[in-house]
C-alpha cells in the first residue's frame, strides 16, 4: 500500500512569486485535503477536493487554489506569495470527505523571503 | 466558530512517569474528536477517534477519553520513543463544516531516559 507522497519537500521562494505543490493520495482514497501548519501551530484547513471538485474551503484568500486529477492526485497553487505564507503544507487523503481519519504526507516546507 | 485548546504546551517526563494531556473544545455539534501524533519534520499520524462522551480508546501506552467539554490523552509508563507533539482536532456535525478538522496547537511531549 502506497502512502501519501508530497513534492517538493523543501523550497524557497521570494515574495510575489507563485508556487505549485503536489500530492499523490494513498491507494484507494478519493478525497484530498490541504492544511497549512505554521511553526509552533496546529494545522489549519485550506480546502478539500473530492471527485475533482472543491468540497469545502477554510479562511484562505483566493490566491490559494487547487486541483484534483482523475487519479485523485492533487496540486496546491499559491499566487503572489507573502512572507506569512512560509509554513509546512500538508496534504492528507481519506476514503471519504466526511471522515476525520486522515492520512498525511510528510509535507512541503515553503520558505518565502 | 470551532475552537480547540490544548494544555500544557510542553511536558517533560522521566521514563516511566505517567501523565495526561488535556484538550478542551467548543464545537457546534461534535461529529468526532481525533488525536494525532506528529514527529519533527513529519506529517501527523492518526491515533484515535472518539465520538461520544464516556468513550475510551487504548493503544499500547496511550488511552484517550472524552467528556462533553474535553478529552484527555493518558500516557502510562512512557518511553523515550513516545516523545512527539500530540495534536487534538475536532470535526463538527453541522452542515457545511463536516469536511474539515479544527486542530489545537499541540502538546510537545519529551520523555527522558
Amino acid at each position: 500500500e502506497t502512502g501519501v507522497t508530497q513534492s517538493p519537500t523543501h523550497l524557497i521562494k521570494t515574495r510575489g512569486q507563485q508556487v505549485t505543490l503536489r500530492c499523490s493520495s494513498q491507494s484507494g482514497h478519493n478525497t484530498v485535503s490541504w492544511y497549512q501548519q505554521a511553526l509552533g501551530q496546529g494545522p489549519q484547513f485550506i480546502f478539500q477536493y473530492y471527485r475533482e471538485e472543491e468540497n469545502g474551503r477554510g479562511n484562505f484568500p483566493p490566491r490559494f487554489s487547487g486541483l484534483q486529477f482523475p487519479n485523485y492526485s492533487s496540486e496546491l497553487n499559491v499566487n503572489a506569495l507573502e512572507l506569512d505564507d512560509s509554513a509546512l503544507y500538508l496534504c492528507a487523503s481519506s476514503q471519504t470527505g466526511s471522515t476525520g481519519e486522515l492520512f498525511f504526507g510528510e509535507g512541503s516546507r515553503l520558505t518565502v523571503l | 466558530e470551532d475552537q480547540v485548546t490544548q494544555s500544557p504546551e510542553a511536558l517533560r517526563l522521566q521514563e516511566g512517569e505517567s501523565s495526561s494531556l488535556n484538550c478542551s473544545y467548543t464545537v457546534s455539534g461534535l461529529r468526532g474528536l481525533f488525536w494525532y501524533r506528529q514527529d519533527p519534520g513529519k506529517g501527523p499520524e492518526f491515533l484515535f477517534t472518539l465520538y461520544s462522551a464516556g468513550e475510551e480508546k487504548e493503544k499500547e501506552r496511550l488511552k484517550a477519553t472524552l467528556t462533553k467539554k474535553e478529552s484527555f490523552l493518558h500516557i502510562t509508563a512512557p518511553k523515550p520513543e513516545d516523545s512527539a507533539t500530540y495534536l487534538c482536532a475536532v470535526q463538527a456535525n453541522s452542515g457545511g463544516s463536516n469536511y474539515k478538522l479544527t486542530f489545537g496547537k499541540g502538546t510537545l511531549l519529551t520523555v527522558n531516559p
